[in-house]
């Protein structure tokens, strides 16, 4: 089983749509992110769940609403999005949030908004 | 916020060694990570600096000095598979990590 999954791969919604990405890592981490990735752009730390306990929320809109259930688990739940949202989604998890920790991420779901 | 420097773009011919230069400006400081990323996949670890000098592994070796903000990727005996986007990390002080925008390594046969 690939360490880091995501689903779906590509997503095209409109505006008024609701949709959820899901995240699932087979890795034991204790430790799982959101990331935003738009062409040319560095990567932009959404989320970030340490033990499923959200600690830090990156100035997120709250049209993206993140949802942890356990640490294997990552979701991130849409709601009137922009077309300015549309990018690459990508999730992230690492062991713990200490020194040296490497984050393992996976493949991204490509959005699209209409 | 952060601020991480490097290059767009850099093309190379195969077997060819590249290097590829980050520079940073954190609050803080606990490591450096490079990163692979073809296109339309995830980005993948390469390498992780926290002390200055050297980390050699295989083709691939990653340079770092914490008194200049400064780090290379260095990539040798270049193949076509290597064309990728490279990507520099920086986690600060409150172990964050803030990304560069990425290379783009062109590898030409």
């Amino acid at each position: 089983e690939t360490g880091v999954t995501q689903t779906p791969r590509h997503l095209v919604m409109g505006m008024t749509n609701k949709k959820s990405l899901k995240c699932e890592q087979h890795l034991g981490h204790n430790a799982m992110y959101w990331y935003k990735q738009s062409a040319k752009k560095p990567l932009e730390l959404m989320f970030v769940y340490n033990f499923k306990e959200q600690t830090e929320n990156n100035s997120v809109p709250s049209r993206f609403s993140p949802e942890c259930p356990n640490s294997s688990h990552l979701f991130l739940h849409l709601h009137t999005l922009q077309p300015e949202d549309s990018a690459l989604y990508l999730c992230a998890s690492s062991q713990d949030r200490g020194e040296g920790e490497t984050q393992y991420f996976g493949p991204g779901t490509r959005l699209l908004v209409l | 916020g952060q601020n991480i420097d490097q290059p767009t773009e850099m093309t190379a011919t195969e077997g060819a060694i590249v290097q590829i230069n980050c520079t940073y400006q954190t609050s803080g400081f606990n490591g450096l990570f490079w990163y692979q990323q073809h296109a339309g996949e995830a980005p993948t670890f390469l390498s992780y600096n926290v002390l200055d000098g050297l980390e050699e592994k295989g083709r691939f070796s990653s340079f770092l000095s914490r008194s200049k903000g400064y780090s290379y990727l260095l990539l040798k005996e270049l193949q076509m598979k290597d064309s990728a986007s490279y990507l520099c990390a920086v986690r600060d002080g409150d172990y964050k990590l803030s990304f560069g925008a990425g290379t783009t390594v062109t590898v030409r046969a």
